[in-house]
């Protein structure tokens, strides 16, 4: 079974640099597109950007200017950074996997990352 | 981006009761169309993609129609554990979107 894991810091200070990662686990990373997916109470779900198993990415246009998603695919690991956070950032972060046959199918469990000094 | 725009926002029903959620898109998306159901405190769960074809292990009491704009979930006898909040997401165009979510509250 396909499992997804967030790590990375709970608490992260205004105009900082939020970083997470998703470990992938039992399922191979080729084939796939590698999502990132936050939801705040104020915003709802918002679909925040992928990476495909080749390297690809495409980002939401309104993080755009503020997001990286990158892949190492020897560790089973994609990646997030989203730079110059606000309160607006503060959000649970799912990493999920995307497939083109059937969609967001795996999620991970979540990690939530408050932006507070 | 394309708004996603579900009704009702909460829906109040009882164990046994068939339900039907709406969501209507802001343009045509043809069938690109999921539904997630989401509990408190877990990650959103994959029921249907594709407009109406259901995730491998979600029972058969959970089915989607609908194509261009307009979409239903609908739930058949319903259980204890079908009370949650339901979304649903297009995944026709970048930047994908999802619904506000319908929060289904037992009556």
């Amino acid at each position: 079974q396909v499992q997804l894991q967030e790590s990375g810091p709970g608490l992260v200070k205004p105009s900082e640099t939020l970083s997470l990662t998703c470990t992938v686990s039992g399922g191979s990373i080729s084939s796939y597109y590698w999502t990132w997916i936050r939801q705040s109470p104020g915003k709802g779900l918002e679909w925040i950007g992928y990476i495909s198993h080749s390297g690809s990415t495409k980002y939401n246009p309104s993080l755009k200017s503020r997001v990286t998603i990158s892949l190492d695919t020897s560790k089973h690991q994609f990646s997030l950074k989203l730079t110059s956070v606000t309160a607006a950032d503060t959000a649970v972060y799912y990493c999920v996997r995307e497939s083109y046959a059937s969609g967001f199918d795996f999620w991970g469990r979540g990690s939530l990352v408050t932006v507070s000094s | 981006d394309i708004q996603m725009t579900q009704s009702p926002s909460s829906l109040s029903a009882s164990v046994g009761d068939r339900v039907t959620i709406t969501c209507r898109a802001s343009q045509g998306i043809g069938n690109y169309l999921a539904w997630f159901q989401q509990k408190p405190g877990k990650a959103p769960k994959s029921l249907i993609y594709a407009a109406s074809n259901l995730q491998t292990g979600v029972p058969s009491k959970f089915s989607g129609s609908g194509s261009g704009t307009d979409f239903t979930l609908t739930i058949s006898s319903l259980q204890p554990e079908d009370f949650a909040t339901y979304y649903c997401q297009q995944h026709s165009s970048y930047p994908y979107t999802f619904g506000q979510g319908t929060k289904l509250e037992i009556q």
